[in-house]
């Protein structure tokens, strides 16, 4: 049980365009979605945590314009990057959360971005 | 903020053990996970700790200390395939996971 879907795996896009990422839980109810942003070599960061029909709550220093994020259900939160620039090429990965303890925090296999 | 202390890189040889430590300072505590992330690829699930004391599964085991922000992962008989990255992270009073930096196993034969 606990799986969570994400795609696509790997995407390249130019400068200038949007690009959506879909994170979907398959079995379980996500009351809560983590987006998270990595670069090589380096941890995850939060970007942003967004709860079913309300409005993502995002981390310090990440623009929220720029990092669309919508949960219309409970099982699919989107992370559309607006505008992309080759600066925002990284691994993006989300985090499904149906409750607290073990299963609360379901990764997703993650997004290669590229933005040429 | 949260802060999450890991050491940066650990080298071992296949058969050996390795303990990687995870100090923490945060704002409540609601569990402490250990993942293991290859490169590439998204972070599996490892261990999770919400009471002190030391969880065991296979190969690997979890401790954790509360008291003391402290935990620790230990591979045991260690493989080839356990050359990957080790994340701690914790959860504190908002639900949300921060990470540390992730420690870097290398094993070599």
């Amino acid at each position: 049980g606990a799986v969570v879907s994400q795609h696509p795996s790997r995407v390249i896009c130019k400068s200038g365009t949007s690009v959506k990422i879909e994170c979907r839980s398959l079995d379980f109810q996500a009351t809560t979605m983590f987006w998270y942003r990595q670069f090589p070599k380096k941890s995850l960061m939060l970007m942003a945590t967004s709860n079913e029909g309300s409005k993502a709550t995002y981390e310090q220093g990440v623009e929220k314009d720029k990092f669309l994020i919508n949960h219309a259900s409970l099982t699919l939160s989107t992370l559309t990057v607006t505008s992309a620039h080759p600066e925002d090429s990284s691994f993006y990965i989300c985090s499904a959360s149906g409750g607290q303890g073990a299963r609360g925090y379901t990764f997703g296999s993650g997004t290669r971005l590229t933005v040429v | 903020g949260q802060n999450i202390d890991q050491p940066t890189e650990m080298t071992a040889t296949e058969g050996a053990i390795v303990q990687i430590n995870c100090t923490y300072q945060t704002s409540g505590f609601n569990g402490l996970f250990w993942y293991q992330q290859h490169a590439g690829e998204a972070p599996t699930f490892l261990s999770y700790n919400v009471l002190d004391g030391l969880e065991e599964k296979g190969r690997f085991s979890s401790f954790l200390s509360r008291s003391k922000g402290y935990s620790y992962l230990l591979l045991k008989e260690l493989q080839m395939k356990d050359s990957a990255s080790y994340l701690c992270a914790v959860v504190a009073n908002d639900y949300k996971l921060s990470f540390g930096a992730g420690t870097t196993v290398t094993v070599r034969a």
